[in-house]
This record gives C-alpha cells, sequence and structure tokens, in this order.
C-alpha cells in the first residue's frame, strides 16, 4: 500500500524566517496531496492541496511544490510567525487506499519570535 | 453548526470495558472514516465506509467493529479494551467515494480515549 515520508520530524525557526517540509510518496496512481495543520488539542486542518495535474499553488504565504517523477511534494511557508506554530502533516490519496488519506508521520514547527 | 460532530469528545475507562464513539456529518458527504492518533502524533486510517458499504478496513483488531446506519453516521465499538487503545480518534468525511479521489476530507473534533 501507500507509504508516505515527511521531513524533518522537528523544525525551529525564527520568526520571519521561511520553513519548507518535504515528503515523498510510493503509490505512483496517488494524484491528491493536501497539507494539514494540527495546533496542540484541536483537529487537523486543511492549509492547501495540490493535485496530480498541477506543479505549483500558493495561497498567499504558504506554497506546494508537487514532483510527479520523483514522487515528492514540498510545504513551504514565507514569513514564519509565531502562530504557526504547529505539527504539519503532509497526506496522500487516490491510489490503492482510494479516497482515504495516508499521513506522514508529521512534522513540529516551532516559530520564535 | 458542526459539521463533523463526535461524542464523548473525553472518555476515561477501565481495561475490558466495552464502548463506543458516535460520529454525525451533516455534509451530505457520501464518504466517512475512522482515524486514530496515537501518542507520537500519528494519524493512521481505520476504516472507510461510502454510503454504508465498508471499503477500507486497515489492520485493525477485530475489537474495533464501525457500524454505519445511514450515510450521515458512522459509530465506532469497542470490545474489551486495552491500555494500548488510549488514542485520539478522528471521524472525517468526504464528498465522494471510492475511485473519486481529490477530495477533501474533514475532521471531527476528536475523542480523547483513555484506557486505564
Amino acid at each position: 500500500g501507500e507509504n508516505v515520508e515527511q521531513h524533518p520530524s522537528t523544525l525551529s525557526v525564527q520568526e520571519g524566517d521561511s520553513a519548507v517540509i518535504k515528503c515523498t510518496y510510493s503509490d505512483s496512481a496517488s494524484n491528491y496531496f493536501p497539507w494539514y495543520k494540527q495546533e496542540l488539542g484541536k483537529r487537523p486542518q486543511l492549509i492547501i492541496d495540490i493535485r496530480s495535474n498541477v506543479g505549483e499553488k500558493k495561497d498567499q504565504r504558504i506554497a506546494v511544490t508537487l514532483n510527479k517523477t520523483a514522487k515528492h511534494f514540498s510545504l513551504h511557508i514565507t514569513e514564519t510567525q509565531p502562530e504557526d506554530s504547529a505539527v504539519y502533516f503532509c497526506a496522500s490519496s487516490g491510489g490503492q487506499a482510494g479516497t482515504a488519506l495516508i499521513f506522514g508521520k508529521g512534522t513540529t514547527l516551532s516559530v520564535s519570535s | 453548526d458542526t459539521a463533523v460532530s463526535q461524542t464523548p469528545k473525553y472518555l476515561v475507562t477501565q481495561m475490558g470495558n466495552d464502548k463506543s464513539i458516535k460520529c454525525e456529518q451533516n455534509l451530505g458527504h457520501d464518504t466517512m472514516y475512522w482515524y486514530k492518533q496515537d501518542s507520537k502524533k500519528f494519524l493512521k486510517i481505520m476504516f472507510s465506509y461510502n454510503n454504508k458499504e465498508l471499503i477500507i478496513n486497515e489492520t485493525v483488531p477485530n475489537r474495533f467493529s464501525p457500524k454505519s446506519p445511514d450515510k450521515a453516521h458512522l459509530n465506532l465499538h469497542i470490545n474489551s479494551l486495552e491500555l494500548g487503545d488510549s488514542a485520539v480518534y478522528f471521524c472525517a468525511s468526504s464528498p465522494r467515494g471510492t475511485g473519486s479521489s481529490g477530495n477533501t476530507i474533514y475532521f471531527g473534533e476528536g475523542s480523547w480515549l483513555t484506557v486505564v
């Protein structure tokens, strides 16, 4: 089945710096790649997603890139703020798992002011 | 109105007990899921239902049994609870079923289960 690897597991940056989180997936049939942000004690919330027919997508300070050939995708956060501190999960779906999301193990992002 | 709601939010119970977590979505979605988040924060799919039909049943002990009385509800029943079952259980839903990927999945607020 699908396997999603996510790196790094922890990331500490200074306010205003950029943060990059990378994921790779194993199922070449996967075609949907969302990113979720989870604050302490809260549910995962979708922050951005990308489909396999698109190479890059931006939403204000957040961008996601997808390289289907290499089977990896990345989350880029620019001008980080303390409120960006949370656990970020990448995920994939559309392959053998159907619509179910297969998650990476998460990245704990800490933004210090 | 909460789109995906699950109850109870917190549950503390003894080993060996049987408990249920209920989930309801008012989004009109066809597909519902149960995810387990362990102490290391890893989110793992347990079950997926499409229009009341079981689609995915990952490697989950038989003590876990999902029940979908209609497409708006997916309940999780756990028999003979063990210490290792302590986790946060998230219900979720998405618009379309198997074969139609690329659907946003919406999560409920989670149910914190502690087995003592």
